[in-house]
């Protein structure tokens, strides 16, 4: 597609469950991010993909929370146990290479998110 | 540590300018971005200013970045209804080999007739 795509786009679970977040990055972005967006909060980092690279993942908040990249390009976020305090809008961002001299080249494009209530 | 701040709400009537202020703490950042987010969608790169200039301008968007207070701000002239949204300010960090954005809380700006 032309730009990065979610799914679902809202998604509403009971506490306890477990819940996937698909992310769809643009093609031939290496590097691939998830954030979380709680309300009347800025952008919280989770974790960053880039290439064949171990992944970053100094951001996510616990260890109920993972995710993996398959073959370089779609990313799944997975909360495990879901806590009401997960409620929050779970975006993906993805960018041409690291390390690139010039702002441009690291601009991040942003999905339009996945909404997840825990009830 | 990285933190950037800003304030969370502005009002502003429809054909005024509106400023937007952030303050970050990270000297070495090499670039600073202003985000725009819209109701309902994901971010979307308004503009950014390399850390050696002062100053850019892009149409009614002007963006002032005053090194030694680590200050930057955005400034939209003729501000319309479709202005409205959250703005963020991001910091560009460099840590465990690559970049790394450092996001603020964003700032919902209204724009009333």
């Amino acid at each position: 597609g032309a730009g990065v795509s979610q799914s679902p786009s809202n998604k509403v679970t009971e506490k306890g469950k477990d819940v996937e977040l698909r992310c769809d990055p643009i093609s031939g972005h290496t590097a691939l991010y998830w954030y979380r967006q709680s309300l009347g909060q800025g952008l919280e980092f989770l974790i960053y993909f880039q290439g064949n690279s171990a992944p970053d993942k100094s951001g996510l908040p616990s260890d109920r929370f993972s995710a993996e990249r398959t073959g370089g390009s779609v990313s799944t976020l997975t909360i495990q146990r879901t806590q009401q305090e997960d409620s929050a809008v779970y975006l993906c961002a993805s960018s041409l290479a690291r390390g690139i001299r010039g702002a441009s080249s690291y601009e991040q494009y942003f999905g339009p998110g996945t909404r997840l209530t825990v009830t | 540590g990285e933190d950037v701040e800003q304030s969370l709400f502005l009002s502003v009537r429809e054909g005024d300018s509106s400023v937007i202020n952030c303050t970050y703490t990270d000297s070495s950042s090499t670039y600073l971005y202003w985000y725009k987010q819209e109701p309902g969608a994901g971010l979307q790169l308004l503009t950014y200013i390399f850390s050696n200039m002062d100053m850019k301008q892009d149409q009614r968007l002007t963006v002032l970045l005053n090194k030694k207070d680590k200050h930057l701000s955005l400034r939209i002239a003729d501000t319309q209804t479709g202005d409205s949204a959250i703005y963020f300010c991001a910091e560009r960090g460099f840590s465990g080999g690559y970049n790394k954005l450092i996001f603020g809380a964003g700032t919902r700006l209204a724009v009333h007739p």
